[in-house]
């Protein structure tokens, strides 16, 4: 069974950084690619960045450049490095197994619970 | 560019079946069968329901279909049933994008 545990969420203020991680079982993590999606409270769905299988990246144009996807394959470990936060990087994020191109992700197959990070003064 | 038009809300009684639409244009949803559905009840992750325009994931119950015509991609579900009752989004593969781009999301009530 595909499990998706994310950990790292909490409250911090505009300009501060951090740092979002999910943990995979339950399917070989060096097969598959692995992306974040968010959904600030209330509002819709929102594709921030993915890692194919390969170690490609992808990411939304609201983050490039702040925000930086990585994985640890020993420890089946996914992470969501998130710098110069701003209000409106409010949100859950999801840690999703996608399905994806080489070029493209656009599937999101299974999802973790989520983790709430919240930018505020 | 816009996320996906959804309705906002639809709603519909025990038993009846009802459609929920997104409409895209000739460079997402119209020119590529990469269309997927999820359903999102309170406080929950959203599920995967539907992908590649028609195909249901196993264990997704068969009350749920989709199809697509043009620039729109629909969601339908017959024999409404209570525990249906939730947001409803479509995502599509948009060229040129590297990430996938959903609807703003469809509240479904059951009357």
């Amino acid at each position: 069974e595909v499990q998706l545990l994310e950990s790292g969420g909490g409250f911090v203020q505009p300009g501060g950084s951090l740092r979002l991680s999910c943990a995979a079982s339950g399917f070989t993590f060096t097969s598959h690619a692995m992306s974040w999606v968010r959904q600030a409270p209330g509002k819709g769905l929102e594709w921030v960045s993915a890692m194919t299988g390969d170690g490609t990246t992808f990411y939304a144009d609201s983050v490039k450049g702040r925000f930086t996807i990585s994985r640890d394959i020993s420890k089946n470990t996914l992470y969501l490095q998130m710098n110069s936060l701003r209000a409106d990087d409010t949100a859950f994020y999801y840690c999703v197994r996608p399905h994806c191109s080489a070029t493209s992700c656009s599937r999101a197959d299974y999802w973790g619970q989520g983790t709430l990070v919240a930018v505020s003064s | 560019q816009s996320a996906l038009t959804q309705p906002a809300s639809v709603s519909g009684s025990p038993g009846q079946s009802i459609t929920i639409s997104c409409t895209g244009t000739s460079s997402d949803v119209g020119g590529y069968d990469y269309v997927s559905w999820y359903q999102q009840h309170p406080g929950k992750a959203p599920k995967l329901m539907i992908y590649d325009v028609t195909t249901r994931p196993s264990g997704v119950s068969n009350r749920f279909s989709a199809s697509k015509t043009g620039n729109t991609a629909s969601l339908t579900i017959s024999g409404l049933q209570a525990e249906d009752e939730a947001d409803y989004y479509c995502c599509s593969y948009r060229s040129g994008r590297t990430l996938g781009v959903f609807g703003g999301g469809t509240k479904l009530t059951v009357l």
